[in-house]
């Protein structure tokens, strides 16, 4: 299957710090990208639908400001969490399709002290 | 929000036996996807079954979908301990494509 994979898999940073997170399509061109995040023993809950060229669409309750994604080629979509806050911990996991599947990254855990 | 709701939530089965993990939605699909993820670990895709199929295999796997009842069933037969994991149903509904996933059942495989 198609390759998606996502860096850094693993992020400690500091309160009030910002964090990007890179997604990237491997062997196949996608010109949307989902993100997702994790809390521990519970499943995936979509934060916004990334569009290559135009703006993000986000899921209800989710801050645009705070989760900023940018989706400048149709091989990358990055996700910044702004001033990252010891709430924003959690694991954070993109996909892309390719055709009728998504694929997924690896995640990324990220944990704001 | 999470449209579907899988049960069991657990599962614990000996090595060698069936494992049945079943998923419930609540609108009318495209398609009804199973994937795998292991502690930590990202999503790995198992199989895709459209809205007009009633069943599907690949290797030990057997999915069916029921679209008058909204349901669909994994089966993983003769279990191994690697097939350890939890399992997720998603399902893909909108002019987005995008995914809505189960609540997940987390399958252990005793030794």
């Amino acid at each position: 299957g198609a390759v998606v994979s996502q860096h850094p898999s693993r992020v400690i940073c500091k309160s009030g710090t910002s964090v990007k997170i890179e997604c990237r399509s491997l062997d196949f061109q996608a010109t949307t990208m989902f993100w997702y995040r994790q809390f521990p023993k519970q499943s995936l809950m979509l934060m916004a639908t990334s569009n290559e060229g135009s703006k993000a669409t986000y899921e209800q309750g989710v801050e645009k400001d705070k989760f900023l994604i940018n989706h400048a080629s149709l091989t990358l979509s990055t996700l910044t969490v702004t001033s990252a806050h010891p709430e924003d911990s959690s694991f954070y996991i993109c996909s892309a399709r390719d055709k009728a599947v998504q694929f997924f990254g690896p995640g990324t855990r990220l944990t704001v002290l | 929000s999470q449209q579907g709701e899988e049960d069991p939530q657990a599962l614990s089965i000996q090595e060698g036996e069936n494992a049945t993990m079943n998923c419930s939605y609540k609108t009318s699909i495209n398609n009804l996807q199973w994937y795998r993820q292991n502690s930590g670990r990202g999503l790995v895709h198992l199989i895709l079954i459209r809205s007009n199929e009633r069943e599907k295999h690949s290797g030990r796997l057997r999915v069916t979908l029921d679209t008058s009842k909204k349901s669909s069933s994994l089966l993983i037969t003769a279990s191994r301990a690697a097939d350890t994991a939890s399992y997720f149903c998603a399902t893909d509904s909108g002019s987005a494509r995008q995914l809505t996933f189960g609540s997940g059942t987390q399958l252990t495989v005793l030794p």
